[in-house]
């Protein structure tokens, strides 16, 4: 089952910082922080993910708090493109299951 | 490197019928998931295959549900018998290895008249 929370939707403006909070208050010292989205009718795509280092790669920046029980999803320059559901997941490397929350749909707006 | 296959794209049939889903992983990964994703919702587990055996399927209705991924490899997800409730977006999944990114084929959209 899904162990994250997120707000259902959020606006930004074209060319601003989104950030999308995540709250995963129960994560364990073994699970790591992915984020997907997923633009309409279309199947999830990989964003990023970390374990408790900040990371960045091409796409955005993953803030994850010093004791892990929340993150937060940088797209530093958003685009109207960036419109889509964005999903937070929490996942074990033991276990291996891929659970997906309600995720927050984002509206980049011109 | 190429993505995780799915067919069709598209199915419409009526409630009572059976149906079935193919999925071709990307390939040497040896984790394949099934999600079903009704509209407005987040994708929702239904199996999780590590190369041919079953890890989990506590969601999957076995009753009229039904999954295989032989030789480790493909896969194919079964309704039978399909009811209206079923209607959804079928999505296939794969990953290498723990802490990788998982890969989402495009889906198979079920309509169940």
């Amino acid at each position: 089952d899904a162990k994250t929370t997120q707000p259902p939707s959020m606006d930004c403006a074209e060319g601003r910082a989104a950030n999308l909070p995540c709250n995963h208050s129960t994560i364990s010292g073994n699970e790591y922080v992915y984020w997907y989205r997923q633009i309409h009718s279309q199947g999830p795509q990989y964003i990023i993910h970390g374990l408790k280092n900040n990371e960045t790669n091409e796409m955005a920046s993953l803030i994850i708090t010093e004791d892990r029980k929340s993150s937060t999803l940088i797209l530093p320059h958003a685009t109207l493109r960036d419109t889509a559901v964005y999903y937070c997941i929490v996942s074990s490397n033991t276990g291996n299951q891929f659970y997906f929350g309600t995720g927050t749909s984002l509206t980049v707006i011109p | 490197e190429a993505g995780v296959a799915q067919s069709p794209r598209y199915k419409i049939i009526e409630k009572r019928q059976s149906v079935a889903f193919w999925c071709n992983p990307i390939s040497g990964h040896a984790t394949l998931y099934w999600y079903q994703q009704i509209l407005g919702q987040g994708p929702k587990l239904l199996i999780q295959f590590q190369n041919n055996g079953v890890v989990d399927d506590s969601q999957l209705p076995k009753d009229r549900f039904s999954a295989e991924r032989l030789k480790g490899v493909d896969s194919t997800l079964k309704i039978q018998p399909a009811k209206l409730e079923d209607s959804a977006v079928y999505l296939c999944a794969s990953r290498l290895m723990m802490n990788t990114e998982a890969f989402f084929g495009q889906g198979t959209r079920l309509t169940v008249v």
